[in-house]
């Protein structure tokens, strides 16, 4: 059974650009939810998608926002990019939202210069 | 004051030894998760837990929900064992904690 797959794995962009990062999550997998991780603030939520809806948020500005696709997987994009906003992003999967064993990607490094 | 509080912070053990990392939260939960992160980032769940006790080989996870306590112990450490270890609440979503470093030598 695959893992829950997120590309790209590294990227480098520019201040003001903008980037879009994709997951897969594991097959039958209903529920997918994005974190930020940072040495500063450590692990943070995003938001978590169940089929096609957003059902939360975290406590991020606008310019970090997400979909779900009909077949579960997930896009988040991130607009006119900072600095600060240099991080792992990482992608899980769930087959519902009640808290269920959860499982990772490998997570998506992007470095802002 | 986090939701989610860990320790020790750091913690360095000799092969054999034997190992607990704490884990409290503040606030009322479904579930509470037990991660682990090697470097490189990639992160695996040990164990979801609602009550009682879990086991899993040399790793063992209990929960007091009274007391808003977990525990997770390593029995037997072991070099391949070093890594951080990350405890998180599920409450609609999942709140972390800052993680304990564990190194285990030789």
């Amino acid at each position: 059974k695959a893992g829950v797959t997120q590309t790209p794995r590294y990227l480098i962009k520019t201040r003001g650009q903008q980037v879009t990062l994709s997951c897969s999550p594991i097959s039958g997998h209903r529920s997918v939810s994005w974190y930020q991780q940072t040495p500063g603030q450590g692990l943070q939520f995003l938001f978590e998608y169940f089929s096609e809806t957003q059902r939360n948020k975290g406590n991020f500005p606008g310019r970090f926002s997400g979909r779900q696709f009909s077949n579960s997987r997930s896009e988040m994009n991130v607009s006119t990019l900072e600095l600060g906003d240099s991080a792992l992003y990482l992608c899980a999967s769930s087959v519902d939202y009640s808290g269920n064993t959860i499982y990772f990607g490998e997570g998506s490094w992007l470095t802002v210069v | 004051k986090n939701e989610v509080e860990q320790s020790p912070q750091n913690l360095t053990a000799q092969e054999g030894e034997f190992i607990t990392i704490n884990c409290s939260y503040s606030v009322g939960i479904s579930a509470l998760h037990w991660l682990q992160q090697h470097p490189g980032g990639g992160i695996v769940s040990l164990f979801m837990l609602s009550s009682g006790k879990k086991k899993h080989g040399r790793l063992i996870a209990t929960i007091n929900i009274q007391e808003k306590h977990s525990s997770l112990h390593i029995t037997a450490s072991h070099p391949r064992d070093s890594a951080v270890y990350i405890c998180a609440v599920h409450r609609d979503k999942l709140i972390f904690g800052t993680g304990t470093r564990l190194q285990v030598f030789p």
